[in-house]
């Protein structure tokens, strides 16, 4: 009865490489997001999709292109890998157009660039 | 754009004690004020949130408390239990482009000795 899930759990492969992160919520809720979360713990909104529609995108290089083919699903396919890439990648969603509900949390994807 | 400070960023207290997590943030028009807790291995779990309208909400031995005239928020946490270790985040939502996304502070690592 998992509400937010995410696959892979872990992903480690080299520069330049392109990996897909999948996320699923079986909430109905209609808003989901892409959080990027860093060695020191800091929690970055990247993107936001309500019904299907790009609502947020945050200052995030075009090699970052999250995809949602219905109000269930948001993947992100990132091309190019470097480095600072390395981070844990978690989704969320929310009903309404986000911010003022409560967001819940996928357990992430931990993204790991040799 | 929105600025959200979190301080401590480590907490240390003995089983049964009270903890207090204190948050700022920068923007006057921010309106929605959640609470995060996250368990290692975990994503972020929503434990309790505000609004600008209410001054304080209280859930069994957590409670939050919002001064909008000094733009800041706290977490209350009282008779303090080893499994109430994690890393806790404030979160403040402001409108960004027509929609609300959510700013996070930079996290307190709270550890309850037994």
């Amino acid at each position: 009865d998992t509400a937010v899930s995410q696959t892979p759990k872990y992903l480690v492969t080299q520069m330049g490489n392109d990996k897909s992160i999948k996320c699923e919520q079986n909430l109905g809720h209609d808003t989901m997001y892409w959080y990027k979360q860093d060695s020191k713990k800091f929690l970055k909104i990247m993107f936001s999709y309500n019904n299907k529609e790009l609502i947020i995108n945050e200052t995030v290089p075009n090699r970052f292109s999250p995809k949602s083919p219905d109000k269930a699903h948001l993947n992100l396919h990132i091309n190019s890998l470097e480095l600072g890439d390395s981070a844990v990648y978690f989704c969320a969603s929310s009903q309404g157009t986000g911010g003022r509900e409560p967001q819940h949390f996928g357990d992430g994807t931990r993204l790991s660039i040799l | 754009g929105e600025n959200v400070e979190q301080h401590p960023s480590t907490l240390s207290v003995q089983e049964g004690d009270s903890a207090v997590i204190k948050c700022t943030y920068s923007d006057s028009a921010s309106n929605y004020f959640p609470w995060y807790k996250q368990e290692l291995g975990k994503g972020p779990q929503l434990i309790i949130d505000i609004r600008s309208n209410v001054g304080e909400k209280k859930d069994q031995r957590i409670a939050v408390t919002l001064n909008k005239t000094a733009k800041h928020f706290s977490l209350h946490i009282t008779e303090t239990q080893p499994e109430d270790s994690a890393v806790y985040f404030c979160a403040a939502s402001r409108m960004n482009t027509g929609f609300q996304k959510l700013v996070f502070g930079t996290g307190t690592r709270l550890l309850v000795s037994p």
